[in-house]
């Protein structure tokens, strides 16, 4: 089955640590993105990639870091920067030549304590 | 700065029913409007979008609506049944050409049986 795969579904971590959520795809799409949900709220724009080796910020990048080394995978690093990392994290792709039609993963829900 | 309103923020119909969900944008030249339906702890999923050169799209009991003029669009479901229920968001483009979204701030609809 094509699609994409965010792992692990809930992450707990303390206060203070890195975390990083995966984030997997098979769709042969080139662009890749992060996004954060917050209860009530619409999804804001963390990262997002284009093509490999290049990404660049979205709305909210401060406290998180991102590398593209595979096409394949876009992995999210939540650093302790960030002052409120509890939350819903979803990554989504898309073609290069369609590159409005965004599809999402399952989310990977993140608990700092 | 760019943003989308939507409303309203929680919408109840009785089964068979239609369910109007509306959202306006403040940037002139985002060209493309997807709406996601979310269902609770998933990804979202795009189940209709529209393009700034089309004024209605429809998809079965599903159809979108765009008045560029008044830089609005709108999300309407016929015939609404209980597995309908979820959270609708609905999206612009930042500006044309770009592949980043700016999304509103979700309607949780509930389709009584």
């Amino acid at each position: 089955d094509g699609g994409i795969t965010q792992s692990p579904k809930y992450l707990f971590r303390k206060e203070g640590q890195n975390v990083t959520l995966s984030c997997e795809q098979n769709l042969n799409h080139d662009a890749m993105y992060w996004y954060r949900q917050d209860p009530g709220q619409g999804l804001r724009l963390i990262y997002y990639s284009q093509i490999v080796n290049d990404f660049q910020k979205g709305d909210i990048a401060e406290g998180y870091s991102v590398s593209r080394e595979k096409k394949e995978s876009f992995p999210l690093t939540v650093t302790s920067a960030q002052k409120n990392p509890t939350a819903f994290y979803l990554c989504a792709s898309s073609m290069r030549t369609s590159p409005y039609e965004q599809y999402f993963g399952p989310g990977t829900r993140l608990t700092v304590t | 700065g760019e943003n989308v309103e939507q409303h309203p923020s929680t919408l109840s119909v009785q089964e068979g029913d239609s369910a109007v969900i509306k959202c306006t944008y403040s940037d002139s030249a985002s060209n493309y409007f997807p709406w996601y339906k979310q269902e609770l702890g998933k990804g979202p999923q795009l189940i209709i979008d529209i393009r700034s050169n089309v004024g209605e799209k429809k998809d079965q009991r599903i159809a979108v609506t765009l008045n560029k003029t008044a830089k609005h669009f709108s999300l309407h479901i016929t015939e609404t049944q209980p597995e309908d229920s979820a959270v609708y968001f609905c999206a612009a483009t930042y500006t044309s050409g770009t592949y980043k979204y700016i999304f509103g701030t979700g309607t949780r609809l509930k389709v009584l049986a």
